[in-house]
């Protein structure tokens, strides 16, 4: 089946500009998760969703960071006044619950380079 | 704050077993540890995750210490696709999750 899909693939901007990442969870999945991964470095856990509502969004790094989930599916992450130090891999993760022992799926991620 | 501790870095010859070691001294009781494992420019890949018990899937098998607060991820036979970062983290679901640096495993041909 389909797994988790996140566009785009890269996405290259100019310092100050605003950017949209976007993410499709697999069908059925509540929890929806954000990562932030910097070269050499483990997945940085920005937010998470169950259903349409953000339950932790404590790993956001500041208010120009933003997510949503309006229908409980895709999601969007923003951020706005891009800086170079926001360049990394944004990586989406989907999983069936937000119980302990469900697995998460990782989408393959969308590369920001910010000019 | 990774909450785990892993090797930065292990080799294995092909074919030859791998024991990924993983700490976890401080984890709760209710706390699952769960290991992924990242290739090469793709999203982290889900291995195997357990509580108290050993646990065998196609990937791999856990083993998990007595007072749970070390694990070991172990691949029976690796393969040069199995080169990759592993990591370990303890937790998850609605709990955040902290990866660490994970362990980067060589295979040698």
């Amino acid at each position: 089946g389909a797994g988790v899909s996140q566009t785009p693939s890269n996405k290259v901007t100019e310092k100050g500009k605003y950017v949209e990442l976007r993410c499709d969870p697999i069908s059925g999945h509540t929890a929806l998760y954000w990562y932030r991964q910097s070269l050499g470095q483990g997945p940085e856990f920005l937010i998470y969703f169950q259903g349409t509502g953000a339950a932790d969004d404590s790993g956001l790094p500041n208010d120009r960071f933003f997510a949503v989930r309006p229908e409980g599916s895709v999601s969007t992450l923003k951020i706005q006044r891009t800086e170079r130090g926001d360049s990394a891999v944004y990586l989406c993760a989907s999983s069936l619950g937000d119980r302990g022992y469900n697995e998460q799926f990782f989408g393959p991620g969308t590369r920001l380079t910010v000019l | 704050d990774a909450k785990t501790t892993q090797p930065n870095s292990m080799e294995s010859n092909e074919e030859e077993p791998v024991h990924l070691p993983c700490n976890h001294s401080t984890i709760s009781g209710t706390d699952y540890i769960h290991w992924y494992r990242q290739l090469p420019s793709q999203g982290p890949e889900y291995v195997i995750h357990g509580l108290t018990s050993n646990v065998n899937n196609r990937m791999a098998s856990l083993a998990i210490a007595e007072d749970r607060k070390s694990s070991t991820l172990i691949l029976h036979r690796a393969t040069l696709r199995d080169a990759a970062v592993y990591y370990c983290i303890r937790g998850g679901g609605y709990q955040k999750v902290t990866f660490g640096i994970g362990t980067k495993l060589q295979v040698i041909p």
